[in-house]
């Protein structure tokens, strides 16, 4: 089992939807969880950090569940500048603190 | 200037040949990471600076791949007799201190090509 899962999408969504995105991770002794965002052809860069009581920043909203070791990034009003890919990212905790361990990226589209 | 540097942009080299891959990581970051993405996946991590000592390089896929921080600062990862499976962009990120909540920075990468 990947360490970090995402559905890979595409999601296609018109400007003005809401739309979310999960992710779970496999080690439970996992420290801190981010949202990073990659552009085509750039590098990533963060988006939010998640943490356990829940974040928000204008339309994004970060959740975090340790039980079921899931996290999930809702866009709310979406833009067409909202499109790129997201990618889940967890440090794995433990001998491994200070790692970034990312999954494959879900693909976000907005359409006009 | 302050970003996170990487030297070259692109890479061609024939299959192998010895590659050398540098970081100039933002000023006074402590930590370095360096992660290798192919098309439609997400960076793989290959290992992780703090200071001058790799703090972990289980990313690393064989002893081909080396990399080194000998002041803490700049970085070069180091791949020999290339094969044509480590074409890849590959990423270096830096991140201020050895805190695991803070933001990592990357540069725009260098994209080897293997022929």
């Amino acid at each position: 089992r990947k360490e970090v899962e995402q559905d890979p999408g595409p999601f296609n969504v018109p400007e003005g939807a809401t739309v979310a995105f999960n992710c779970t991770y496999s080690n439970s002794a996992s420290q801190s969880f981010f949202w990073y965002r990659q552009d085509c052809r750039k590098e990533p860069k963060l988006l939010m950090s998640v943490y356990s009581s829940g974040n928000e920043d204008g339309r994004f909203t970060a959740q975090l569940n340790r039980a079921s070791q899931y996290i999930s990034l809702l866009i709310r009003d979406s833009k067409l500048s909202d499109s790129a890919t997201y990618l889940c990212v967890v440090t794995p905790g433990g001998g491994s603190q200070g790692n970034l361990i990312f999954g494959k990226g879900t693909k976000l589209s907005v359409k006009p | 200037g302050a970003g996170v540097s990487q030297t070259p942009s692109n890479k061609v080299t024939e299959k192998g040949k010895y590659v050398e891959l540098r970081c100039d990581p933002i000023s006074g970051h402590t930590a370095l990471y360096w992660y290798r993405q192919s098309l439609g996946q997400g960076p793989e991590f290959l290992i992780y600076f703090q200071g001058t000592g790799a703090a972990d390089d289980s990313g690393l896929p064989n002893d081909r791949f080396f990399a080194v921080r000998p002041e803490g600062s700049v970085s070069t990862l180091k791949i020999q007799r290339t094969e044509r499976g480590d074409s890849a962009m590959y990423l270096c990120a830096s991140s201020p201190s050895r805190d695991t909540h803070t933001e990592a920075f990357f540069g725009q990468g260098t994209r080897l090509t293997v022929v």
